[in-house]
């Protein structure tokens, strides 16, 4: 069973500053990656998807990797806005080649401070 | 278009009612998913719908009940719930394996 952590589970910094979110999973029989935000009380909105043979992916000021073999996959926040505050969370897709249902961390809570 | 839409947006019920949630998208994505997320909590799979064909997440209740009527409509029939049951209910859709998409939710409250 695919378990997935992220750290650190809260996050509170001064706008400006470049950020590190860290996602890690046991189950490296991955097929993708996907980073989603999610402000309270909303749906999740998709931010990035890592296919399991890529090693990163870039949207903007958001910049996603996978090391797949490590289980591992790290956001990297630039020059963080009050607009990026928000819950976010990775879920990374079994391999099996059909539709399957996502296991999520359990987020990292960020507030970006103007 | 990459929406998926969710009616009601928010649902109160007694424990004795019988309502239902409701999804949509139109991306032509085949596989449409039901997650249940409780406050401060990540979401949790419910249900899955691939072609058509249903899998089910062994620890929900009977008392909740998933319906496709069609490739780009997903039901949650509700009956018998309970307080614990309250939560969002969020719905997904997806190209196979592929990104998934979710919608806003419903907020769900039984009294």
């Amino acid at each position: 069973k695919q378990e997935v952590t992220q750290i650190p589970a809260a996050l509170s910094v001064p706008e400006g500053e470049n950020l590190v979110l860290n996602c890690s999973f046991t189950d490296s029989a991955i097929y993708n990656l996907q980073w989603f935000r999610q402000d309270p009380g909303k749906g999740l909105t998709s931010l990035l998807l890592i296919q399991s043979s890529q090693r990163e992916q870039t949207s903007g000021r958001l910049n996603a990797s996978l090391d797949k073999s490590s289980g591992r996959s790290t956001l990297y926040i630039a020059a963080s806005q009050p607009g990026d505050s928000a819950t976010y969370l990775c879920a990374p897709t079994r391999a099996g080649g059909g539709a399957d249902g996502l296991t999520f961390g359990k987020g990292t809570h960020l507030i970006i401070q103007p | 278009d990459t929406e998926v839409t969710q009616t009601p947006k928010h649902l109160v019920m007694g424990m004795t009612n019988k309502k239902s949630l409701k999804c949509e998208q139109h991306m032509g994505h085949r596989a449409m998913y039901w997650y249940k997320q409780k406050a401060k909590k990540p979401p949790e799979l419910m249900f899955v719908y691939s072609y058509e064909k249903l899998s089910i997440n062994e620890s929900v209740p009977s008392r909740f009940s998933p319906e496709c009527p069609n490739s780009s409509l997903l039901n949650l029939h509700l009956h018998a719930l309970q307080p614990e049951d309250s939560a969002l209910y969020l719905c997904a859709s997806s190209r196979s394996a592929g990104e998934q998409y979710f919608g806003p939710g419903t907020r769900l409250t039984v009294t």
